[in-house]
């Protein structure tokens, strides 16, 4: 069965300090993945996604960047993050883009 | 982009009471699907509905689909505690699943 994992589960960093994310999926291939971020009481806003090794789509421009290095592996980072980076960040897989998404736990970013 | 929007943003219902959520969309889509999440936990894929299926069942849920009106709804039927949760539709968009702001579903036991 297929599985999927981000860590860590929570995050605390000063503001102006790196941040890197990481997702993995397990039990299948070619998956397409996703970065979301939701702040507070409020809805999912999609940050990234990648339908292959190397390819990355940035959805909205920002203070953030992510890279697939492997197949199941999608990585969200930052050089220097701002206050506005707290939230929620919830890495998801598919196969094929309009079909059923599964979700990681998710991490929770405060920038202090 | 286009994104569901879900309606009410809350709802509080006592338990074993139904509970319906709505949700319209803005472009044609080939399908809809709903997604639960808990507090502070990753969301769950609830169903799927197809352009061509009006309506859809999946244990308490039911789902329907109305293109013409660009809309579709969610019934839990005789809620409990545990489906306290917030419920996402979740109409596609350029490729892409799209997200509204969801509905906050609180049953109290």
């Amino acid at each position: 069965s297929q599985t999927i994992h981000q860590w860590p589960a929570t995050l605390v960093q000063p503001v102006g300090s790196p941040l890197s994310l990481e997702c993995t999926v397990e039990g299948t291939s070619n998956p397409n993945l996703y970065w979301y971020r939701q702040a507070a009481g409020r809805g999912l806003q999609l940050l990234f996604y990648s339908v292959g090794i190397g390819q990355i789509s940035s959805e909205v421009p920002q203070n953030l960047s992510a890279s697939r290095p492997q197949d199941r592996q999608f990585i969200l980072s930052s050089k220097k993050l701002l206050l506005s980076d707290s939230g929620f960040y919830l890495c998801a897989w598919s196969l094929g883009s309009t079909n059923e998404q599964f979700f990681g736990p998710g991490t929770r970013l405060t920038v202090l | 982009s286009q994104q569901g929007e879900e309606d009410p943003q809350a709802l509080s219902i006592q338990e074993g009471e139904n509970a319906t959520m709505n949700c319209s969309y803005k472009t044609s889509i080939n399908n809809l699907q709903w997604y639960r999440q808990n507090s502070g936990r990753g969301l769950v894929h609830l169903i799927l509905i197809r352009s061509n299926e009006r309506e859809k069942h999946s244990g308490r849920l039911r789902v329907t689909l109305d293109t013409s009106k660009k809309s579709s709804s969610l019934l839990i039927t005789a809620s409990r505690a545990a489906d306290t949760a917030s419920y996402f539709c979740a109409p596609p968009s350029y490729g892409k699943l799209t997200f509204g702001q969801g509905t906050i579903l609180t049953v109290h036991p």
